[in-house]
């Protein structure tokens, strides 16, 4: 079974600090990608990454940067938090196919 | 541009009761469509995906969802729900030169006793 870790289940952080959400996926897939989930407007794509050190912007992307150094590993940046980043992050991970992504358990993340 | 619509926000029905959750998706090119499930407090599980082959697809758990081209539908099915069907759900759709998936807003299936 594929595993999609997300180091966090649960952070709260101030505004202006500077926060790193990590994902790790033990399947060796090509593509991984980065959602926030908020209520009323499902999953937003904020970044993904289809290889080592690529990277493409998703639909929300202001505000955020990522980093692929490793294939296994995906992290999301929030340069200086913001309260309206307060929200569910999910990382999810799929291969190069037609073949469905999967998702790690999300970090709810508090920006006080 | 892409889109996914899922009309109904809130789904109430009682245990046993039949239940239809509706998709509709817009794209003028041939799309991959998947229904994922959200359990309170986990991510997103897929429930099932449609990629080609017969327009019916069905899930181990009792969930079938029918992909219709002419209404751009695929809407998600179940005969009899149970209470453990209580969750969110989200239909995407995924376009054939892409990695990248659109999600609906999602609808929250509540199964009361």
């Amino acid at each position: 079974d594929v595993k999609v870790t997300q180091s966090s289940r649960y952070l709260v952080k101030r505004t202006g600090e500077k926060v790193f959400l990590e994902c790790v996926q033990d399947m060796d897939h090509e593509n991984m990608f980065w959602y926030r989930q908020d209520p009323g407007l499902g999953l937003r794509l904020i970044y993904f990454s289809y290889d080592v050190k690529m990277k493409e912007k998703g639909d929300i992307p202001e505000g955020y940067s990522v980093s692929r150094e490793k294939k296994e590993r995906f992290s999301l940046i929030l340069e200086s938090a913001s309260t309206n980043q307060t929200s569910m992050y999910l990382c999810a991970s799929s291969s190069r196919s037609n073949q469905p992504q999967h998702f790690g358990d999300g970090t709810r993340l508090s920006i006080l | 541009a892409q889109s996914v619509t899922q009309l109904d926000s809130q789904v109430p029905v009682f245990e046993e009761a039949p239940v239809e959750l509706r998709c509709n998706y817009s794209s003028s090119v041939s799309v991959y469509l998947f229904w994922y499930v959200q359990y309170p407090n986990q991510g997103l599980q897929l429930l099932l995906k449609y990629l080609s082959g017969s327009t019916l697809v069905e899930s181990i758990n009792g969930f079938e969802a029918e992909f219709n081209k002419s209404q751009t539908s695929f809407h998600l099915r179940k005969p009899s729900v149970h209470i453990s069907d209580t969750a969110e759900y989200f239909c995407a759709v995924r376009k054939h030169n892409t990695d990248k998936l659109i999600f609906g807003t999602g609808t929250r299936l509540q199964v009361f006793p």
